[in-house]
């Protein structure tokens, strides 16, 4: 089965920029897109198609792909983006899906 | 405003039924898919199928298929997600999300949370 892998936790000081890695076979002809869950609420889109950011998401929060990772990075870290981060992407017919394990966004 | 409000949350005994629901708003219901997402206590997302309202097209991830079923009723705008007999290990917050073609998954449900104790 197809697998994203991303790493368990991140930690950066507020300010600073956070990069949140996903990891899979099929990125380079799939788009990823990326979400983020707050404790206890539903998860938000904040990325779609690799790069693209959906209106009313900060601008500190952007994506990038090279092969087969994708990159979220948090510019300007600010204390109300401690959350779990999420990469989704499908395989080549986008009929399955799958999520990465997710990342833990600590901000110190 | 494009919405999905999900039904409340559930108590069950294992080996009993139940079925929850995820109703659209603001949008042409038959016109999107329906995804469904499990997030088990603690844990990440994962993926557990897709439902076209407007045919009832469906497609499973292998690791859910014969263990839940998705269903609809158009003439309400309303998704389904069905047990018909739940173990301990449904225990779990069940999202359901629009899925926009080429731009994400977008709005999500506020999850249902369902709890099977004995």
């Amino acid at each position: 089965s197809y697998e994203l892998t991303q790493p368990p936790s991140v930690s950066v000081s507020p300010g600073q920029t956070a990069r949140i890695t996903c990891s899979g076979d099929a990125l380079p002809n799939q788009f990823a897109y990326w979400y983020q869950q707050k404790a206890g609420q539903a998860p938000v889109l904040i990325i779609y198609k690799d790069t693209e950011r959906p209106s009313g998401i900060p601008e500190r929060f952007s994506g990038s792909s090279s092969g087969t990772t994708v990159t979220l990075t948090i510019s300007g870290v600010q204390a109300e983006d401690e959350a779990d981060y999420y990469c989704q992407s499908a395989d080549i017919n986008v009929t399955y899906w799958v999520f990465g394990g997710g990342t833990k966004l600590s901000v110190l | 405003e494009v919405q999905l409000v999900q039904s409340g949350a559930e108590a069950k005994k294992p080996g009993e039924s139940l079925k929850i629901s995820c109703k659209g708003s603001g949008y042409i219901f038959t016109d999107y898919w329906i995804g469904w997402v499990r997030q088990m206590p603690g844990k990440g997302l994962e993926w557990m199928g897709i439902f076209f309202p407007g045919d009832s097209d469906t497609i499973y991830n292998p690791s859910f298929q014969g263990q839940v079923t998705m269903s609809g009723d158009k003439s309400i705008d309303t998704a389904y997600l069905h047990w018909t007999s739940l173990k301990a290990s449904d225990t779990a917050i069940y999202y359901c999300a629009r899925r926009n073609l080429g731009s994400g998954w977008e709005p999500w449900g506020q999850g249902t949370l369902v709890t099977v104790s004995s």
